[in-house]
């Protein structure tokens, strides 16, 4: 089955650096989307993004972070100057379309933020 | 604000027990999904529910959608410990989907 593909597996950083966590989707999904998930709650919904644009963000989607599709293949998330609470496994998904169309999750790049 | 709540919030159980996952809200869903997520990997899609009422089978796992679509639940019979996981109830469209708080269930062989 294809599969999203997240890079990297891990990231360290250091508070107020900038980081940007990579994303495949699937070649033929048009829909993109970012979630995360801090350690012990519940997976959280930061951004969707489609035909080149934000669709629907989330409160925890502030200045700090941007979604980018850069090359047609990788979607990405950068957060400009990282916090202690930004510490979170962050997901890439992606689908064919919305409504109720399967979505598909990648690995996840665990943030690490000292 | 949308939330969903899901209990147990653990649950030990022995192979071939049957057991049942609840996913209750005060909110009106459109849809709710069911995902199995293992450790160092990302949610996967179970099953999709949409019509209240309606109930999904998936080998030895049944899924009901409440009749006034707030409320979900999975039920497993005979589990096995490749059921071992945490299991996660999402609510709406794929545009944003609402996660509940998981439940996480250890089958012991």
């Amino acid at each position: 089955e294809p599969e999203v593909t997240q890079t990297p597996s891990h990231q360290v950083t250091q508070m107020g650096q900038e980081v940007i966590l990579r994303c495949v989707p699937i070649s033929n999904h048009l829909y993109f989307y970012w979630y995360r998930q801090i350690l012990g709650q519940k997976v959280e919904f930061l951004v969707s993004f489609y035909n080149n644009e934000i669709s629907e963000k989330s409160e925890i989607f502030d200045d700090q972070f941007s979604v980018e599709r850069p090359d047609g293949s990788n979607f990405t998330l950068k957060i400009r100057s990282t916090k202690l609470e930004d510490s979170a496994m962050y997901f890439c998904a992606s689908s064919v379309r919305t409504g109720l169309e399967k979505l598909f999750f990648g690995s996840g790049t665990q943030l690490s933020v000292l | 604000t949308q939330l969903l709540e899901q209990s147990p919030q653990f649950l030990s159980i022995q192979e071939g027990e049957n057991l049942t996952v609840y996913c209750n809200s005060s909110s009106v869903f459109s849809s709710l999904q069911w995902y199995r997520q293992e450790p160092g990997e990302g949610p996967v899609l179970l099953v999709t529910v949409v019509t209240g009422g309606e109930v999904k089978k998936l080998k030895r796992l049944t899924f009901q959608f409440g009749d006034a679509r707030k409320d979900s639940s999975l039920h497993i019979t005979a589990a096995q410990p490749g059921d071992t996981g945490l299991y996660l109830c999402a609510g709406g469209d794929t545009d944003k989907l609402i996660f509940g708080t998981g439940t996480r269930l250890q089958v012991f062989p």
